[in-house]
């Protein structure tokens, strides 16, 4: 048992690159998140999900889009990344939404 | 969403107990209080949650003020493991897990 894992642990984009990041759990969990870290911050959430096919917006969703093709992964795309989007960037799972297990983390840079 | 309001930082020494406040006046009939915690370099990890009566689990201990306006984490033995940053989230207990993180309260555990 996995858990929630992320892929990948680190990446390097320049300034209008694309990129994908996919978070995994094995815990047969409805709900996915997805949340955002800067330096010295709490978590912001940007977009969740409720189940699979379905994806709503969360605090900070400008920048970023998401997919839930498959109940076990979600995905956060950044189709033009900025040096704004420079991040950690956490994904976390549940079946019920008071405790969120969360993944290791990407750390995002954008040049 | 309601706010609440945490100390910056606590230290404590190792082995002995700790009470980690956080004010949540605004707090409404609807909200659960959750503690999460992160570790150095490490995603959150939930700890506990309550809505009117103290919890408990092997974690820690919740104490809500009869009012709810207030709670307490406590850690019964702090040990060097529990240096985190600790978050007290107010959430409504119908909603979809959209947790809003503060800064939260940096613990130091000394030996």
């Amino acid at each position: 048992n996995a858990g929630v894992t992320q892929t990948p642990k680190f990446r390097v984009l320049k300034t209008g690159q694309s990129m994908t990041l996919l978070c995994a759990q094995d815990m047969n969990h409805e709900y996915m998140y997805w949340y955002r870290q800067d330096p010295g911050m709490g978590l912001r959430l940007i977009h969740y999900s409720v189940g699979e096919g379905t994806t709503a917006k969360g605090e900070v969703p400008d920048g970023y889009n998401v997919s839930r093709l498959k109940k076990q992964n979600f995905l956060l795309g950044l189709e033009s990344a900025a040096p704004s989007q420079t991040s950690v960037y956490f994904c976390a799972s549940c079946t019920n939404p008071n405790e969120q297990f969360f993944g290791p983390g990407t750390r995002l840079t954008v040049l | 969403d309601a706010k609440t309001t945490q100390p910056n930082s606590m230290e404590s020494n190792e082995e002995e107990p700790v009470h980690l406040p956080c004010n949540h006046s605004t707090i409404s009939g609807t909200d659960y209080i959750h503690w999460y915690r992160q570790l150095p370099s490490q995603g959150p990890e939930y700890v506990i949650h309550g809505l009117t009566s103290n919890v408990n689990n092997r974690m820690a201990s919740l104490a809500i003020a009869e009012d709810r306006k207030s709670s307490t984490l406590i850690l019964h033995r702090a040990t060097l493991r529990d240096a985190a940053v600790y978050y007290c989230i107010l959430g409504y207990g119908g909603s979809q897990g959209n947790l809003i993180f503060g800064k939260g309260t940096k613990l130091s555990v000394k030996p």
